[in-house]
C-alpha cells in the first residue's frame, strides 16, 4: 500500500510556462484533495474533488486547473506559472469528507 | 467561513517535559478536529482527531481536549521525546467535502 503519491518530487519553471502535478492515491479513497503551503501560512485549499468526474473550487484555486478522470487519481494544472505560485504542493485524500491522508508534496519554484 | 487560530507559533521544551498547544475556532457549526504532524521535508501525518461529541481523546502520549463552549481544543504532548520535533497544525472541518481549515502550525523544538 503506497498510500498518496506525489509526481514530481521538484520542479522548477520559468514564468509563463505550464505544468501538471499527479496525485496518486491506492485507498480506494472517494474524496481528493489539492493544498498549498506557504510559509507562516499554513494549508490552504485550492480545489477537492468528491468523486470521480467531479471538482470544486476551495479557497484559493485562481490559476489553477484540476481534473479527475479516474479515481485513484487527481491532477492540478497550472496553465502560466506566476512567481506566487512558487509554493510545496500537497495532496491529500479521503474515504470520507474528513479524516485526510497527505502525499509527501511538490516543491515547484517560479523564476 | 471557518478561522482557526493556532498558538504559540514557536515552543521550545525540555526533553521529558510535556508540551501543550492551543487552538480555537470560529464556526460553532464545525464537529471534527485533527491534529497533524509535519516532519521537515515530508507530508501532514494524522496524528490524532477528536470529535464535537467527546470532551477528551488519549493515544499514548498525546491527547486532546475539546471546550465547546469556549470553541477551543488542545494538543498535550507528555514524556516528550527528541523525535516529537516538527511543526504541528490543527484543523476544523463542519464536515463537509471541502475539507479541513488549518491553523498555521507551531514549531514544536525539544531540548536535550
Amino acid at each position: 500500500n503506497a498510500g498518496v503519491t506525489q509526481t514530481p518530487k521538484f520542479r522548477v519553471l520559468k514564468t509563463g510556462q505550464s505544468m501538471t502535478l499527479l496525485c496518486a492515491q491506492d485507498m480506494n479513497h472517494e474524496y481528493m484533495y489539492w493544498y498549498r503551503q506557504d510559509p507562516g501560512m499554513g494549508l490552504r485549499l485550492i480545489h477537492y474533488s468528491v468523486g470521480e468526474g467531479t471538482t470544486a473550487k476551495g479557497e484559493v484555486p485562481d490559476g489553477y486547473n484540476v481534473s479527475r478522470l479516474k479515481k485513484q487519481n487527481f491532477l492540478l494544472g497550472l496553465e502560466s506559472a506566476a512567481p506566487s505560485q512558487t509554493s510545496v504542493y500537497f495532496c491529500a485524500s479521503s474515504y470520507v469528507a474528513n479524516e485526510q491522508y497527505f502525499g509527501p508534496g511538490t516543491r515547484l519554484t517560479v523564476t | 467561513g471557518e478561522n482557526v487560530e493556532q498558538h504559540p507559533s514557536t515552543l521550545s521544551v525540555q526533553e521529558g517535559d510535556s508540551a501543550v498547544i492551543k487552538c480555537t475556532y470560529s464556526d460553532s457549526a464545525s464537529n471534527y478536529f485533527p491534529w497533524y504532524k509535519q516532519e521537515l521535508g515530508k507530508g501532514p501525518q494524522l496524528i490524532i482527531d477528536i470529535r464535537s461529541n467527546v470532551g477528551e481523546k488519549k493515544d499514548q502520549r498525546i491527547a486532546v481536549t475539546l471546550n465547546k463552549t469556549a470553541k477551543h481544543f488542545s494538543l498535550h504532548i507528555t514524556e516528550t521525546q527528541p523525535e516529537d520535533s516538527a511543526v504541528y497544525f490543527c484543523a476544523a472541518s463542519i464536515g463537509g467535502a471541502d475539507g479541513l481549515t488549518f491553523g498555521k502550525g507551531t514549531h514544536l523544538i525539544i531540548q536535550p
